[in-house]
C-alpha cells in the first residue's frame, strides 16, 4: 500500500483554481515532486523540491507543503490540465522513492 | 537530448523471470547526480516505483518487491536492466524506465525527481 495518499478525483471548473493534496509522514522531512500523466502519455514532471516547476511548465502550476501535506495548486485551470497527478517522495524511513495513489482532475 | 528505451519480452509465463533492459541514448550513464529506475503502472492504477541504481552499482529497493527484483547496470552498454523473479498476472503492467535526478540540499538533505521517463513496455503475465 503507498505511503502517500491522495484524494482520487477533483474537479475544477475552467479558468478556476484547484488544489491537489498529498498526505503522508514522509513528507515533513522530504519534499514531494509532482508528476502529469494524460491518457497513453508518460508522466511529466511539473514540480520538484520546494516549488521549481521545470522548463516549458507553465507558471499557474506551483507546489507547496505544510505539515504532513503537499500540495499542487493550478491557479486559472485549463482544458488541457485534465489528467493524472500523482505526487512522488522518499518513504519515511529515506531508503526509497514511493508514489502517491493518484488523482484525476476533471476541468468543467 | 537524452531518450530511454525499454527493451525485453512482451510476455512471460507465470513464474518465471520478467527481464527488462533500458537504453540511454543522447547522453551517459555514468553521469553524476543522476540514477536510473523502473517505475510500473497495472493497466487502470497509478504509478509504482520499483527500484533505481547509480552508475556506481549502488541500488535502491522497494521494500513490497525486493525480495523479487535486481537492478544492474552496464556502463560499457549504457544500459541497465531489471529482473523481476516468480512473477504472477499481478506483474502485468506498462514498465517504464526513467532518470532520477538527485538534488542535494543544503544541511545534508536531498530528494529526488524523475526528468526522462522511457515510453514503457508493455508486459503481460499468462501461460
Amino acid at each position: 500500500s503507498s505511503e502517500l495518499t491522495q484524494d482520487p478525483a477533483v474537479s475544477v471548473a475552467l479558468g478556476q483554481t484547484v488544489r491537489i493534496t498529498c498526505r503522508g509522514d514522509s513528507l515533513r522531512s522530504h519534499y514531494a515532486t509532482w508528476y502529469q500523466q494524460k491518457p497513453g502519455q508518460a508522466p511529466v514532471l511539473v514540480v520538484h523540491g520546494r516549488n521549481t516547476r521545470p522548463s516549458g511548465i507553465p507558471d499557474r502550476f506551483s507546489g507547496s507543503t505544510s505539515g504532513n501535506t503537499a500540495s499542487l495548486t493550478i491557479t486559472g485551470s485549463q482544458a488541457e490540465d485534465e489528467a493524472d497527478y500523482y505526487c512522488n517522495s522518499r518513504d519515511s524511513s529515506g531508503n526509497y522513492l514511493v508514489f502517491g495513489t493518484g488523482t484525476k482532475v476533471t476541468v468543467l | 537530448q537524452l531518450q530511454l528505451q525499454e527493451s525485453g519480452p512482451r510476455l512471460v509465463k507465470p513464474s518465471e523471470t520478467l527481464s527488462l533492459t533500458c537504453t540511454v541514448f543522447g547522453g551517459s550513464i555514468s553521469s553524476t547526480s543522476y540514477y536510473w529506475g523502473w517505475i510500473r503502472q497495472p493497466p487502470g492504477k497509478g504509478l509504482e516505483w520499483l527500484a533505481n541504481i547509480y552508475y556506481t552499482g549502488s541500488t535502491y529497493y522497494s521494500p513490497s518487491l525486493k525480495s523479487r527484483v535486481t537492478i544492474s547496470v552496464d556502463t560499457s552498454k549504457n544500459q541497465f536492466s531489471l529482473k523481476l523473479n516468480s512473477v504472477t498476472a499481478a506483474d502485468t503492467a506498462l514498465y517504464y524506465c526513467a532518470r532520477h535526478r538527485r538534488v542535494v540540499l543544503p544541511a545534508a538533505d536531498d530528494y529526488y525527481y524523475i526528468d526522462v521517463w522511457g515510453k514503457g513496455t508493455t508486459v503481460t503475465v499468462s501461460s
